[in-house]
């Protein structure tokens, strides 16, 4: 089945304390991204990825890091948590192909930091 | 800047009422055009799509959304819609041409409650 997956899919932690999300995708897709969700705000693009180790900053990168050594993983790092990083984080996938970019997205994870 | 905006961000609608979501967009070159759908706790799931062709466009469960380019505008409408239509519902819009990344510029996103 093709599918976008998150781990963890809920989180609570304190600040300052390093956490990952994972991502991984099984559609071969070049393209990756990473989006919190806020309320009244939508979703809004953290980091994108158009293929292995190329990465770049999309609309609210400050205090995320991201990698891309293999073309189905995405992590996405904090590596001090605040509490403004309290979010709903989506990873999506897409591909140039016939697809339009259409982006498949995960199920998200539920960050709370305290 | 590039941006997307969503009209309405609550409505209300009782069962088999008709449905119209608005958006806009400003871009000026060319686009492909989204409307997703999130149910409560559930994931984004796309409703429909536009990249290029007739500018209505049909997508699942009986919703359909048209494309007019000299408004920048791509709506959503439904005929009848039904309980389980209540979702939140965001309109995106992906940038086409060179440098394309396959971002997606998000609207702020519609919250539709519908009585049954």
């Amino acid at each position: 089945e093709a599918q976008v997956t998150q781990n963890p899919r809920y989180l609570i932690t304190v600040t300052g304390k390093k956490l990952t999300v994972t991502c991984s995708q099984n559609m071969n897709h070049e393209y990756m991204s990473w989006y919190r969700q806020d309320p009244g705000l939508g979703l809004r693009q953290i980091y994108y990825s158009m293929n292995v180790e190329v990465t770049d900053k999309g609309d609210v990168p400050e205090g995320y890091k991201v990698s891309r050594k293999e073309k189905r993983n995405f992590p996405l790092i904090l590596e001090s948590p605040s509490p403004n990083q309290t979010s709903l984080y989506f990873c999506a996938s897409s591909s140039a192909g016939t697809s339009g970019y259409e982006q498949y997205f995960g199920p998200g994870t539920r960050l709370t930091v305290t | 800047a590039q941006s997307v905006s969503q009209h309405n961000h609550h409505v209300i609608l009782s069962e088999a009422a008709s449905l119209e979501l608005g958006c806009n967009y400003s871009y000026g070159g060319t686009v492909n055009l989204f409307w997703y759908v999130q149910y409560p706790g559930q994931h984004l799931q796309l409703l429909l799509k536009y990249f290029s062709g007739d500018p209505l466009v049909k997508g699942i469960k009986g919703f359909e959304a048209e494309f007019i380019k000299s408004k920048f505008s791509f709506n959503l409408r439904k005929p009848s819609v039904q309980w389980s239509d209540t979702a939140e519902y965001f309109c995106a819009v992906s940038p086409y041409g060179s440098g394309n990344t396959g971002k997606l510029i998000f609207g702020q996103g519609t919250t539709l409650q519908v009585k049954p």
